[in-house]
């Protein structure tokens, strides 16, 4: 089993509709991430979380500590949100720190 | 404010031969990490380097893979020789040691073993 599960893995919506990927992880951590990557590999960080809940544009990232889960939300979603979004947890591991990455969500937004 | 720049963008070899991959991380930037992504799944840190010095390699298939950050800026990893199952996404990343949690991603190099 993986430290980090993501769900669903695939995730197909018509445009405007509610959008959420779910990420668990079994490890502890000190900080969660929610990554969004394009086609041809560039990877752009979207939000990093500790506790509570965070909101930039349309984007909302929630954080339970207690149950080692974390949700990403999009609202009023559209074609361009369209990419694989990564879920990657921030835990110690033999002095060092080091990101643990989810298998990622596909999401396409149909117009 | 320049990204972090990878070359090549493409590379298609075949196994068994031997092929590397740079990386120049953002003008000041302490850490710098190498990344294997294959296709469908998260990426999976191969080498993490401070400086010239390297803090977490326990991923890295020492046998065929080597990396190095001589002066402590630019970084190349080789593979020799490649096999089948090397093909993926190569990502290399860098943090400054004052935003050490937020690492800005390269374009990567997708490699193709044949």
């Amino acid at each position: 089993k993986n430290e980090v599960e993501q769900s669903p893995q695939n995730l197909t919506a018509q445009e405007g509709e509610f959008i959420t990927i779910n990420c668990s992880y079994s490890v502890g951590i000190s900080a969660l991430h929610w990554l969004q990557q394009h086609p041809g590999g560039g990877i752009v960080s979207l939000f990093m979380l500790s506790s509570g809940k965070k909101k930039h544009g349309r984007l909302i990232a929630t954080i339970n500590i207690q149950e080692k889960h974390s949700s990403l939300h999009i609202t009023a979603s559209h074609p361009r949100d369209s990419a694989v979004y990564i879920c990657a947890v921030r835990s110690q591991s033999g002095g060092a720190q080091k990101l643990v990455f989810g298998q990622g969500t596909r999401l396409t937004i149909n117009p | 404010e320049a990204g972090v720049a990878q070359s090549p963008r493409y590379k298609i070899i075949e196994k068994r031969q031997s092929v590397a991959f740079w990386c120049n991380p953002i003008s000041g930037h302490a850490t710098l990490y190498w990344y294997q992504q294959i296709l469908g799944q998260g990426p999976k840190l191969l080498i993490q380097f401070q400086n010239n010095g390297v803090v977490d390699d326990s991923q890295l298939p020492k046998d065929r893979f080597s990396a190095e950050r001589l002066k402590g800026v630019d970084s190349t990893l080789k593979i020799q020789p490649a096999k089948l199952e090397d093909s993926a996404v190569y990502l290399c990343a860098s943090s400054s040691r004052q935003a050490y949690n937020e690492q800005f991603f390269g374009p990567g190099t997708r490699l193709t073993v044949l």
